[in-house]
């Protein structure tokens, strides 16, 4: 099992860009989540999905959107990128209030 | 406004020493979970405490949920270098939402 997997690992994009951070697991887990973590503010909920065609707004959900058209796959997307999105993203999915968390993604806004 | 406080927020210590770190809220939490960090990777789940009044105990670290399931803290007994890494902890609202602590960031020095 290769458990969370995120694309890219790295990114850095101009201001307005957009782009898609892409999430998979192969644990058969109907929640999933996208966090970001800032320094001194731990990870901040952006969008979760308790299964496939359900999602909903976490924390911090503005500029950024989701979908859920398999199990599998929880794809965020940033629609007009800025400066204060610069952080590291991580994907999770889960069962039963416990959380397995990806590698993660940083992302840069310049 | 931060729902779960942590404390401290940096802690470097000797290996060998014993140290406790605190999970603090005033909102009443169904489970806490514990996570650890290591730097570049994400968060791996340590435990899951659910019962007011709970103690878990996973080798060297204990684990323990408050009476009223607000606060949480975990105990490390003869902390080693394997030991660094970021705390964190986490809990569900009433919804499907999780919601992390801003950290403890523990350095044990050899």
């Amino acid at each position: 099992n290769a458990g969370v997997t995120q694309t890219p690992k790295f990114q850095v994009l101009k201001t307005g860009q957009s782009m898609t951070l892409q999430c998979a697991q192969d644990m058969n887990h109907e929640y999933m989540s996208w966090y970001r973590q800032d320094p001194g503010m731990g990870l901040r909920l952006i969008h979760y999905s308790v299964g496939a065609g359900i999602t909903d707004q976490g924390e911090v959900p503005n500029g950024y959107n989701v979908s859920r058209s398999t199990t599998e796959d929880f794809p965020l997307r940033l629609l007009s990128a800025a400066p204060s999105q610069t952080s590291v993203y991580f994907c999770a999915s889960g069962q039963s209030y416990e959380q397995y968390f990806g590698p993660g993604t940083r992302l840069t806004v310049t | 406004t931060q729902l779960l406080e942590q404390s401290p927020q940096f802690l470097s210590i000797q290996e060998g020493e014993n140290l406790t770190v605190y999970c603090n809220s005033s909102s009443v939490f169904s489970s806490l979970q514990w996570y650890r960090q290591e730097p570049g990777e994400g968060p791996v789940l340590l435990v899951t405490v659910v019962t007011g009044g709970e103690v878990k105990k996973l080798k060297r670290l204990t684990f323990q949920f408050g009476d009223a399931r607000k606060d949480s803290s975990l105990h490390i007994t003869a902390a080693q270098p394997g030991d660094t890494g970021l705390y964190l902890c986490a809990g569900p609202n009433t919804g499907n939402q999780f919601y992390f602590g801003t950290g403890t960031s523990l350095t044990v020095i050899p």
